[in-house]
């Protein structure tokens, strides 16, 4: 399979605890995306990345939520010291290069109890 | 205001129904625009870009109007496999940051 790969694709976690989720993106897609969504709203920006480089962070992304991406190849998202606000799908996206679409993984599921 | 706003329906037609939804944007440096069609509990998937120039892909056509800072989506002939949450697409910062809407529900009846 050589789409986008998130993992895990569930994960429930006490509220305080500590999660990182884990995104592959096509190979040699250059930019690539975190979003979060809820029920009945559109993906809300989090993040981006060309190559390595962190480009834009949303307002959003409080202190809590880091996302790094080491080679410019896989990414990761933290979340420390979760609430259950944060519960929500987290979708990782990729794109070969400006101005063209992105390519979508099957999202990571969070439930904070 | 939302910088990218639809109405989020739904949208009941009848098969064969012909229905459009409209989508505006309010940076006006926004470069590129698209429709992705999200099914329940999936992720999104493009549907179509959407050029300046209008464009047609079989049953769907899309249109922008820069000046209006407006993007429309016609469905003809709709199909019950159709049923699906659309979501309008515009990229700014050099395309680069893809700031979605919140998506139209659209329900195609028997």
């Amino acid at each position: 399979d050589t789409g986008v790969s998130q993992n895990p694709r569930h994960k429930i976690t006490k509220r305080g605890q500590n999660v990182t989720f884990r995104c592959d993106p096509i190979s040699e897609h250059n930019r690539l995306y975190w979003y979060r969504q809820t029920l009945g709203q559109g993906p809300e920006f989090l993040t981006y990345f060309q190559n390595e480089a962190q480009l834009e962070k949303s307002r959003l992304l409080s202190d809590r939520f880091s996302a790094e991406r080491p080679k410019g190849s896989f990414s990761t998202l933290e979340i420390q010291r979760t609430e259950q606000g944060d519960s929500a799908m987290y979708l990782c996206a990729s794109s070969p290069g400006t101005s063209t679409e992105a390519f979508f993984g099957q999202g990571t599921r969070l439930t904070v109890v | 205001r939302k910088e990218v706003e639809q109405d989020p329906g739904p949208f009941n037609v009848p098969e064969g129904a012909t229905v459009a939804f409209n989508c505006t944007y309010s940076n006006s440096a926004s470069q590129s625009f698209f429709w992705y069609r999200q099914d329940c509990r999936k992720e999104p998937k493009l549907l179509m870009s959407v050029y300046s120039s209008g464009n047609e892909d079989g049953r769907f056509t899309a249109q922008l109007n820069r000046a209006s800072q407006y993007i429309s989506l016609l469905i003809r002939d709709s199909k019950l496999s159709d049923s699906a949450t659309y979501l309008c697409v515009v990229g700014t910062g050099g395309g680069n940051k893809l700031t979605f809407g919140t998506g139209t529900q659209l329900k195609v009846e028997l």
